[in-house]
């Protein structure tokens, strides 16, 4: 299947700091790409779709100016948690779309804030 | 309101036999279905997907089956192996520009040596 490369796959950071994680696809062009975040034994929560070009739309209880995502290419989307609370500590995952409709996932990246 | 229901959260396997993960919708707009496996710490993997043009698709080892009419999708497993112990997440979409997947809560699946 496509490979879809996130980092980093884990950060610590103290809290006000602002934390970037990147999302790449790396054998395919995805001009749609998805922000989630997982609570502990909880399923996958859509935070925002990534359209390449374009502004995020966020899913609605996402604060935008707290989670900035830019998709700058084809290839490549990134998510910039600002001024990072220990709240804000969770497991992101992106994923892509391939043009036939199946979403191929990153590895994750757990955000620990301190 | 959960649009996916796995309403059964853990399931537990003898090596060998055969692991059934059922999966229910309520979203009549669905016309797309994916299973994905999760490790702890790890992005979900996609195993199989179905179109609801479909009512089979096999892949391997697994299946999925999907009743349209009772609004429900099963994933099997057969035979099953150690290895396939994971989370197993059933997603729906519809079809549209930036439609976006809609997750169950996951099952546990065991499989036993």
């Amino acid at each position: 299947g496509a490979v879809v490369s996130q980092h980093p796959s884990r950060v610590i950071c103290k809290s006000g700091t602002s934390v970037k994680i990147e999302c790449r696809s790396l054998d395919f062009q995805a001009t749609t790409m998805f922000w989630y975040r997982q609570f502990p034994k909880q399923s996958l929560m859509l935070m925002a779709t990534s359209n390449e070009g374009s502004k995020a739309t966020y899913e609605q209880g996402v604060e935008k100016d707290k989670f900035l995502i830019n998709h700058a290419s084809l290839t490549l989307s990134t998510l910039t948690v600002t001024s990072a609370h220990p709240e804000d500590s969770s497991f992101y995952i992106c994923s892509a779309r391939t043009s036939g409709g199946i979403q191929y996932f990153g590895a994750g990246t757990r955000l620990s804030v301190l | 309101d959960q649009q996916v229901k796995q309403n059964s959260p853990s399931l537990s396997v003898q090596e060998g036999r055969i692991s059934i993960l059922n999966c229910d919708y309520t979203n009549s707009m669905f016309d797309y279905f994916l299973w994905y496996k999760k490790y702890p710490a790890e992005g979900p993997t996609f195993l199989i997907s179905i179109s609801s043009i479909k009512d089979k698709n096999e892949d391997g080892r697994f299946t999925v089956f999907l009743n349209k009419s009772a609004k429900h999708l099963s994933l099997h497993i057969v035979p099953s192996q150690p290895g396939d112990s994971a989370v197993y997440f059933c997603a729906a979409s519809y079809t549209g520009a930036n439609s976006k997947l809609t997750f169950g809560k996951g099952i546990t699946l065991s499989v036993r040596p």
